[in-house]
């Protein structure tokens, strides 16, 4: 089964900062997904990706398949931010679903 | 329309209540699934439907049926459930099972007294 790694676990930046998440995984992967959960709520997906780069806005997903890693930029931080950030992989075939990281709790100060 | 929707928002109930969750989605998906979260942990899958039928039970207690009763309904029965079925209990769909962009409800948070 695939692991899924998440760094860092915990993120506090001042507002207007550029923000890092990584996500790291064992095993080959169909994609790869990016997700966003505000404090009791539900769950937004951000990107799914296979390869490459994607943007939306202010935010940017990498994914380098060889080294079996993928980041989350967040440009130009506001307070709105403030979310869990979530990597989640579907590693294809058989009777899999998602293997979700364990999140990035993350918090954008004003 | 790109909404899934779920209802009750939040639910309370005993150990000996019967209760249903419900979860609907209008995109056309032919997948759809159940997670449970719990606070601080990732979701955790527990049941998936493809074209109405029961693909993947990731080994869930009996005290959990899932039920789709079409391609656009998904419903999860509850019985006899523990203290410990607390949880924020989360329905997605995609296009198909697989590589496919999963869309999530606002959840269903669950309380068992």
């Amino acid at each position: 089964k695939n692991e899924v790694e998440q760094s860092p676990q915990n993120l506090t930046a001042q507002e207007g900062e550029f923000i890092t998440i990584n996500c790291s995984y064992s095993v080959g992967i169909s994609a790869l997904h990016w997700l966003q959960q505000h404090p009791g709520g539900g769950i937004v997906s951000l990107f799914m990706l296979s390869s490459g780069k994607k943007k939306h806005g202010r935010l940017i997903a990498t994914i380098n398949i060889q080294e079996k890693h993928s980041s989350l930029h967040i440009t130009a931080s506001h307070p709105r931010d403030s979310a869990v950030y979530i990597c989640a992989v579907y590693s294809g075939g058989g009777a899999d679903g998602l293997t979700f990281g364990k999140g990035t709790h993350l918090i954008i100060q004003p | 329309d790109t909404e899934v929707t779920q209802t009750p928002k939040h639910l309370v109930m005993g150990m000996t209540n019967k209760k249903s969750l419900k979860c609907e989605q209008h995109m056309g998906h032919r997948a759809m699934y159940w997670y449970k979260q719990k606070a601080k942990k990732p979701p955790e899958l527990m049941f998936v439907y493809s074209y109405e039928k029961l693909s993947i039970n990731e080994s869930v207690p009996s005290r959990f049926s899932p039920e789709c009763p079409n391609s656009s309904l998904l419903n999860l029965h509850l019985h006899a459930l523990q203290p410990e079925d607390s949880a924020l209990y989360l329905c997605a769909s995609s296009q198909d099972w697989g590589s496919y962009e999963q869309y999530f409800g606002p959840g269903t948070r669950l309380t068992v007294t």
